[in-house]
């Protein structure tokens, strides 16, 4: 089945770091790639979203490529707040309706 | 546009009792998929509806189950609740459910069991 590898956590940065959070997936046919963000007590958000290799999503500074020949879609961003403290979630839509399938989701602290 | 709508937000059960949960999807939305959240296990896919049907089902037993109303909205019951049913249960809505689908997340619903 489709399953999606984040790197382990949690990650402590500084303020004005720059963020990497690894993901990597396995499925069958072309899915569509997601990055999801849960703050504290809340639902996850949508963050950002790619549909076909080659695409970049991109949102509030965040950014992330869809690349099928690593299959992977790595999270960046150039210059983290202590408002991004957050679990970020990697996430592909799975062939199976109404489905997806999350990574272990990835804890950012970043520190002032 | 409102956004998915979750309730109640937190629920405490004892082990036996049973337990609802409600989730009323974006207006439009037709899908509704539901997810557990725990920290050991993650992210893990309850069941789908959409059209009042149920579509897709995950690896759960029976205890839980669901259904989704004419207008979309849908609950999820859970029976004879063990300790382990303890988690975040999740809502999420997408206009037609398909694999290109966006899903929008409700805040969740906390279960606690006694």
């Amino acid at each position: 089945g489709n399953s999606v590898t984040q790197m382990e956590g949690p990650v402590t940065l500084s303020e004005e770091a720059f963020l990497t959070i690894n993901c990597t997936y396995t499925a069958t046919g072309y899915p569509s790639l997601f990055w999801y963000v849960q703050y504290p007590g809340e639902g996850l958000q949508l963050l950002l979203k790619a549909t076909k290799a080659d695409d970049k999503g991109s949102n509030k500074g965040f950014e992330a490529t869809y690349r099928k020949e690593t299959t992977s879609f790595h999270l960046e961003k150039g210059s983290v707040q202590v408002s991004d403290s957050a679990v970020y979630f990697c996430a592909l839509s799975d062939q199976v309706a109404g489905k997806s399938t999350f990574g272990d989701g990835t804890t950012l602290t970043v520190k002032p | 546009k409102a956004g998915v709508t979750q309730t109640p937000r937190y629920l405490i059960k004892t082990r036996g009792q049973q337990v609802t949960l409600s989730c009323s999807p974006i207006s439009g939305h037709r899908s509704v998929s539901w997810y557990q959240q725990t920290p050991g296990q993650g992210l893990q896919f309850l069941f789908e509806y959409f059209s009042e049907t149920q579509r897709n089902k995950g690896n759960f037993p029976g205890r839980f189950s669901g259904r989704q109303f004419s207008n979309s909205r849908s609950e999820m019951n859970v029976s004879t609740l063990e300790l382990g049913d303890s988690a975040l249960y999740l809502c999420a809505s997408s206009n037609a459910g398909g694999a290109k689908n966006i899903q929008y997340f409700g805040a969740g619903t906390r279960l606690s069991v006694l």
